[in-house]
């Protein structure tokens, strides 16, 4: 179990910037999640994927996010035209499918600074 | 409007001794509950969770306690240590939200030698 893998670990960009960011799941599990936190606050729920099937997006998830999962193993978060209020870190997660309750693993999490 | 809320921001305690965190929920319709803990520049890590049918749920030095009525539960470590020192996050589901988890803002604890 090599556990959540998330890709960078820290991003700083200008503003109106586009970012990627990548996102590893823990291989035998098929569900995967994309969460937002910000200073003092808790993480924020995103998305989140049923192998490549994205299933649900949070209204947070502005038309500016975009998230895939192509192949059903890892995903992508794309931000277009980066803003100063979406610094942030944002957090992958994964679970596997018929987990109990919502048991999720998170990566370490990228760490984005818009300027 | 919070749905979930850690109303301490803050936990300082002696080590050996007991620490409570408490959380208070809105939404009648969560039906599991989960407790993370989370050190500086890592991810949340899951520590403990119950589901709604429980009042009660014990891992190891963990125990979660649920009051539905009151809707509040609490996160009570005996006894702490200063690996404990983190911030505490209680989160909450309801069901069918598929990973939809609704997290307080956190708890830090401090646990003093």
């Amino acid at each position: 179990d090599t556990g959540v893998s998330q890709d960078p670990r820290h991003k700083i960009t200008k503003r109106g910037q586009n970012v990627t960011f990548r996102c590893d799941p823990i291989s035998e599990h098929n569900r995967l999640y994309w969460y937002r936190q910000t200073l003092g606050q808790g993480p924020e729920f995103l998305t989140y994927f049923q192998n490549e099937a994205q299933l649900e997006k949070s209204r947070l998830l502005s038309d500016r996010f975009s998230a895939e999962r192509p192949k059903g193993s890892f995903s992508t978060l794309e931000i277009q035209r980066t803003e100063q209020g979406d610094s942030a870190m944002y957090l992958c997660a994964s679970s596997p499918f018929g987990t109990e309750g919502e048991k999720l693993f998170f990566g370490s999490g990228t760490q984005l600074s818009v300027l | 409007d919070q749905q979930v809320k850690q109303n301490s921001p803050s936990l300082s305690v002696q080590e050996g001794r007991i620490s409570i965190l408490n959380c208070d929920y809105t939404n009648s319709m969560f039906d599991y509950f989960l407790w993370y803990k989370k050190y500086p520049a890592e991810g949340p890590t899951f520590l403990i969770s119950i589901s709604s049918i429980k009042d009660k749920n014990e891992d190891g030095r963990f125990t979660v306690f649920l009051n539905k009525s009151a809707k509040h539960l609490s996160l009570h470590i005996v006894p702490s240590q200063p690996g404990d020192s983190a911030v505490y996050f209680c989160a909450a589901s309801a069901g069918g939200s598929q990973g939809n988890l609704i997290f307080g803002k956190g708890t830090k604890l401090s646990v003093k030698p």
